[in-house]
Formats: C-alpha cells, structure tokens, sequence
C-alpha cells in the first residue's frame, strides 16, 4: 500500500550543520509535503512539491522530488535549535487520500 | 486570522463509551480532514468533508464517523471505545482545492481505559 517511509528515523547533527531527510514511496502521487511538528508548536505545514516539479525553496528548506525514483528529500541548511522536531512527509495519490510516513526525529545539538 | 480549533484538548473515557470530538476550521477553509496519531502506527488519515460532505475516508472501522456542519465545523465520534483508541486525534482544514496546505489543529488527547 502507499505510504511514505523516511529516512533516517533519527538525526542527530550539530547546530550549524545541514540536515538531510529522505521519503521513498510506491505508486504515483499527485504531489508531496512536508510537515513538521514539535511539542511546542503541533503540526505544520512546511512545503509542498507537485508531481512535476523537481525542486522548491523556502527559506532554509530545500525539497527535492524524484519521481522516476519515487522518492523526495528535505534540506535544512544552518540547523538551528528550534528546528529540532519530527519531519514528515505526505503523499497525496491518485485517490486524494492524504498517507503520512513515520517520520525522522531530527535532533539539534547546541 | 484565528487558526484551527479543536475541543476538548484532553479526553479520559471508558472502554465501551463514545466520544464526540470537535473541530473549528480556519474562517474560509471549507475542507476538514481527520487523523489519528499513535505511536505505532503514527498519522493515519480517518476521513475528509468538503461542503457538509464526505469525500474521503481512510481505513478505519465503522465506528468511527465523522461529520460537517453548513459553517464548516466538523465533529467526529467513535463508538463503543477499544483501549487501541487511545490516541492524538488531530483535524487539519484547508480551502478545498486539489493542492492544498493543510493547516492542523493542536489536537485532542484521547485516553481509554
């Protein structure tokens, strides 16, 4: 069945440094997104790339997608504290059902 | 602009119970969405209502329903409460178009025991 898995489950980097995270899927998407959520803040919505777009910026997040592939990546350059979170990603299919993955908990060390 | 709502934040019931949940989307937002959260299975979508109808539902049992008033406000309800049901339940809004950003609210914490 479709659903995002990521990679890697956990990342701990040090502040400053750039933190990568990859989603692969099985069948075809309309288009991919990425949300974050920590304690403080719930769920948020970060990025979304469609189907046929490769890339997208949003101030520190890069979002790569590889539909030949069939996977999307997630850049954050100059890795702050407060981006300390889970990051997930959401496929949406063909049958617009929204399908999480189960995120990669990415720790900021200071 | 207020964002999504949704109460009560907290929830203790008993097995065999039901429990109405509820959820105020963002003012304009005509689409609401409905997920679960646990920590085994994570996000897992419950359904969607655009326009007081239901147009989409994920893999979940009959016991769990969902609707959505004229003003866009939704209440889910699950019935006859399994332990398993413990969970974030979590209700995300957005403006009903096929790419969309879907704004989420804080949550309710479901307990059953």
């Amino acid at each position: 069945s479709q659903q995002g898995e990521e990679d890697p489950q956990a990342l701990s980097i040090q502040e400053g440094e750039n933190a990568t995270m990859n989603c692969s899927y099985k069948t075809s998407i309309n288009n991919l997104q990425w949300y974050r959520q920590n304690s403080g803040r719930g769920l948020v919505h970060l990025i979304l790339i469609r189907s046929n777009e490769r890339e997208k910026h949003s101030g520190r997040l890069r979002v790569t997608l590889d539909t030949s592939k069939k996977s999307s990546s997630l850049l954050i350059t100059a890795s702050r504290a407060a981006d300390t979170a889970s990051y997930f990603c959401a496929l949406r299919g063909g049958d617009d059902k929204i399908i999480f993955g189960k995120g990669t908990r990415l720790h900021i060390l200071p | 602009k207020a964002g999504v709502t949704q109460t009560p934040r907290y929830l203790i019931k008993t097995r065999g119970q039901q429990v109405t949940l509820s959820c105020s989307p963002i003012s304009g937002h005509r689409s609401v969405s409905w997920y679960q959260q646990t920590p085994g299975q994570g996000l897992q979508f419950l359904f969607e209502y655009f326009s007081e109808t239901q147009r989409n539902k994920g893999n979940f049992p009959g016991r769990f329903s969902g609707r959505q008033f004229s003003n866009s406000r939704s209440e889910m309800n699950v019935s006859t409460l399994e332990l398993g049901d413990s969970a974030l339940y979590l209700c995300a809004s957005h403006l009903g178009t096929p790419t969309y950003e879907q704004y989420f609210g804080p949550g309710t914490r479901l307990t059953v025991t």
